[in-house]
């Protein structure tokens, strides 16, 4: 059974500085990995989408890897913004069935 | 604009009576469903819906129904709510099942 860790669980970083999140996954046989964000009190929002034949993507100060043999995404946000504190959760879909995957979230706090 | 629509937003309850969670997207998707969201667990999936009149269990779906008679509506039912069942509720869609998700504001259900 597919299952997503996310490392760290919280992190707070002075605002600037570039940060790295971290997604993890036990099944590589996936189809494509999404990250989105979570403001309090909101519903996700889809960040960056990358398909299982892709490396990255890049939208903006946000570039998403994927190394789907090690079964590992990050999330690179660079010159990071008050505006960027909030929860952000990596999921994917696995190639043989219908059912996203979550995982537990980073809850992210840039402070000015 | 292109949206999932979530009603109610709050909604309390008692235990046992019957109550209905609407979901409308007018992006024309195939592909919706339904997740809760609660502290420590995660976003689990609970039904989701390739097509109309085509639906399947996610991962938690004990004590919901849901229908899809027309494309843009997936309403979740919970026809006897029980106390465990106090979360927060998402509604999904993307096209085809593979894509960007795109998610409602969220319902949060309380069942005392």
């Amino acid at each position: 059974k597919q299952e997503v860790t996310q490392i760290p669980a919280a992190l707070s970083v002075p605002e600037g500085e570039n940060l790295v999140l971290n997604c993890s996954f036990t099944d590589s046989a996936i189809y494509n990995l999404q990250w989105f964000r979570q403001d309090p009190g909101k519903g996700l929002t889809s960040l960056l989408l990358i398909q299982s034949s892709q490396r990255e993507q890049t939208s903006g100060r946000l570039n998403a890897s994927l190394d789907k043999s090690s079964g590992r995404s990050t999330l690179y946000i660079a010159a990071s913004q008050p505006g960027d504190s909030a929860t952000y959760l990596c999921a994917v879909r696995p190639s043989y069935g219908q059912n996203f995957v979550f995982g537990p979230g980073t809850r992210l706090s840039v402070l000015p | 604009e292109a949206q999932v629509t979530q009603n109610p937003r709050y909604l309390i309850t008692v235990t046992g009576k019957k109550l209905t969670v609407t979901c409308s997207q007018n992006m024309n998707h195939e592909y919706m469903s339904w997740y809760r969201q609660d502290p420590g667990l995660g976003l689990r999936q609970i039904y989701y819906s390739m097509n109309v009149e085509v639906t399947d269990k996610g991962d938690v779906p004990e004590g919901y129904k849901v229908s899809r008679k027309e494309k843009r509506n997936f309403p979740l039912i919970l026809e006897s709510p029980s106390p465990n069942q106090t979360s927060l509720y998402f509604c999904a869609s993307s096209q085809a099942g593979a894509e960007k998700l795109f998610f409602g504001s969220g319902t949060q259900l309380s069942v005392l």
